[in-house]
């Protein structure tokens, strides 16, 4: 079977760095495009950035650009998101989803998730 | 504000078409392909529709996709309750040089 398995939900303070992993199995990881989504309480799905776990070519948006770190470890088919410096507005849960070699920029699998709640 | 714009809501009875419409620019959805994700309450997004009108492997025949110029639509044609949920558009913006969603529209099942 085809899955992300994302890791479990944290809860940090302020100020305080996480990375939190979207390990693929089924299927030749190193071969497709992860990208990152996060979705604030409430509100809509926004695209945070993708890499290439193969070469970890890293794309990110604009958006997204200086305030989080995405990278991979195609040895252990697993791709990482991170910050340094956490703040409130980063309570939201964030997807890993694969790209679709059929359709570009497709998300043809998603993780279930990972809640990420940051309060002092 | 997104720069794909969904309305937030619709509703129909079951058996009823709904349409979901997503409206963007030339740099968008003039440009490049649109997929539309469904997403249950309390779950991870799912692909519904990818390249403006294709279904996944699995995808019940009752959704439809389309794309006319700077548009795009969604259509569910004999809605089921297990249709409540949210769905989003979704394409590449060449200007932004990044993935777009839209804001998301409800649909309710009466």
């Amino acid at each position: 079977e085809i899955q992300l398995v994302q890791s479990g939900a944290e809860v940090k303070k302020p100020g305080e760095s996480l990375k939190i992993s979207c390990s693929g199995s089924g299927y030749k990881f190193f071969a497709y495009w992860i990208g990152w989504v996060r979705q604030m309480p409430g509100k809509g799905l926004e695209w945070m950035g993708i890499i290439y776990p193969q070469d970890s070519d890293t794309r990110y948006s604009p958006s997204f650009q200086g305030q989080v770190t995405i990278s991979a470890d195609k040895s252990i088919n697993t791709a990482y998101l991170e910050w340094s410096n956490l703040r409130a507005s980063d309570t939201a849960i964030y997807y890993c989803a694969r790209q679709s070699i059929i359709s570009a920029n497709a998300f043809d699998i998603w993780g279930r998730g990972t809640v990420v709640t940051v309060s002092s | 504000q997104s720069v794909l714009i969904q309305p937030p809501s619709t509703s129909g009875t079951p058996g009823q078409r709904v349409a979901i419409s997503c409206s963007g620019s030339n740099s968008n959805i003039g440009t490049n392909t649109v997929h539309w994700y469904q997403q249950l309450p309390g779950t991870a997004p799912k692909l519904l529709i990818y390249s403006n009108d294709q279904r996944p492997s699995g995808v019940p025949d009752r959704f439809s996709g389309s794309k006319s110029g700077t548009s795009a639509s969604l259509a569910i044609s004999a809605l089921q309750s297990e249709d409540e949920a949210d769905y989003y558009c979704s394409t590449w913006d060449d200007n932004l040089n990044g993935l777009l969603f839209g804001g998301g529209t409800k649909v309710t099942v009466l």
